[in-house]
Parts: structure tokens; C-alpha cells; sequence
């Protein structure tokens, strides 16, 4: 079974720029989740996705937005790059991300933001 | 939000036991124990999940107090693969917690041969 895929692995763009992370979650996973994992802040929570709804959502201003498709296939955005921004973003998958629930996470997206 | 302590850094012998405790003293009923850990540069790795009894899979064992208050995560046969930083999580209560995992700072874990 494939496991939670990431695209594009390592990117760089240049301040004020948006950018769009996408996430294919594990085959049958119905809840997509998203982290930011800075050297400053460790790991935190971004938002949650499940049947193409926003179900939970962490602190973050609403310059980073997220989606999901039908087939469970999710994408965020960072619009307006700033150089805090610069940090590995985390997608995760569960069935339906339910306490109880295993949550599996991809290798990460690296952003560079200069 | 329950929270857990964990000691910042701990060695370990190759081949040896590896015992990493985390104290979550202010745990609710419904909340589960999860633990992770995160090679460098790579994807957190789901080890082992646990609500109230013992748990035990492929890559390591969870061991949860009786009285819920702490854990240990035992991995039986340490490698140098297993170098990594260590988090132990509580889950919140059902709603607040859809996709959501409280990442602490964990404990760094290095093997040494």
C-alpha cells in the first residue's frame, strides 16, 4: 500500500510569491491534515480536511488556506511568502481522523522562502 | 490540552533496551497515548498507540500506568537506526482533536555502537 505522498519535495521562491503544496493521502484515507515544522517552533498543527470540508484548523493567519477533492487528494497554499514561512510542511493522512486513529505522515515538502 | 514531559536527551547502547518514559499527569478517560518519532529531515514515523493497556507491534512496546499518568516506550533491540527524536503525544478530546497531533519537543535518542 502506497504511503502519503508529497509533491514537490524541495522548493524555493522569492518573497510575496504564493506557492501550492499537494498531498496525496494513503488509498481510503478520508482525513488530510497539515503541519509547519520550523527549527524555531517544532511541529504544529495547520488544519485538518475531511470530505472536502475544514474540520479543524490551528493558529495560523489566513494566508495559508488548504482544500481536498473528492478523491481525498489535498492541496495548500501559502500566499504572500514571507521569509518565516521558510520550514518543512507536513501532510498526514488517517481514515477518518478520529482520536484512535493512526495518523501517517509523508516525507514533507521543504520550502526555502528568499 | 493534556500535556506530556519528556526528558530532552537520552543515549542508548546498541543492542541494548531502550526504555523513554513520558509523564502526562493531566490525561483524561477517552484520551489516547501516541508515539512517534522523527528521523532527520524525514516524515514523523508512527511507532505505537495505546488508551489504557499495554501495547506491543513489530518495532516497539507501550507500556501505560495503571493510574494513566505515564508511559514508556520500549524498543526491545536498539540500532543505530533507531537515532531519532522521540515524541510522545496525548490526543485531545474527540472533536477538538480531528487530524490533530500536540507535538512537544520529544526526546532525542542517539544509539551508539
Amino acid at each position: 500500500k502506497a504511503g502519503v505522498t508529497q509533491t514537490p519535495r524541495y522548493l524555493i521562491k522569492t518573497r510575496g510569491q504564493q506557492v501550492t503544496l499537494s498531498c496525496s493521502p494513503i488509498s481510503g484515507h478520508r482525513s488530510v491534515s497539515w503541519y509547519q515544522q520550523t527549527p524555531g517552533q517544532g511541529l504544529q498543527f495547520l488544519f485538518e480536511y475531511f470530505s472536502e470540508t475544514q474540520r479543524n484548523k490551528g493558529n495560523f493567519p489566513g494566508r495559508f488556506s488548504g482544500r481536498q477533492f473528492s478523491n481525498s487528494r489535498s492541496e495548500m497554499n501559502v500566499s504572500t511568502l514571507e521569509l518565516g514561512d521558510s520550514a518543512l510542511y507536513l501532510c498526514a493522512s488517517s481514515p477518518d481522523g478520529g482520536s484512535g486513529n493512526t495518523i501517517y505522515f509523508g516525507e514533507g515538502s521543504w520550502l526555502t522562502v528568499v | 490540552d493534556a500535556k506530556t514531559t519528556q526528558p530532552t536527551s537520552m543515549d542508548c547502547a546498541e543492542g541494548r533496551a531502550a526504555n523513554l518514559p513520558c509523564n502526562h499527569s493531566t490525561i483524561s478517560g477517552n484520551e489516547y497515548v501516541y508515539w512517534y518519532r522523527q528521523i532527520h529531515s524525514q516524515g514523523p514515523q508512527y511507532i505505537i498507540h495505546g488508551l489504557k493497556n499495554n501495547e506491543t507491534n513489530e518495532m516497539a512496546s507501550l507500556i501505560i500506568t495503571e493510574d494513566r499518568k505515564s508511559s514508556t516506550l520500549i524498543l526491545p533491540h536498539a540500532t543505530l537506526r533507531d537515532t531519532a527524536v522521540y515524541y510522545c503525544i496525548v490526543r485531545v478530546g474527540p472533536t477538538d482533536s480531528w487530524g490533530k497531533l500536540q507535538f512537544g519537543a520529544g526526546t532525542q535518542v542517539v544509539v551508539t555502537p
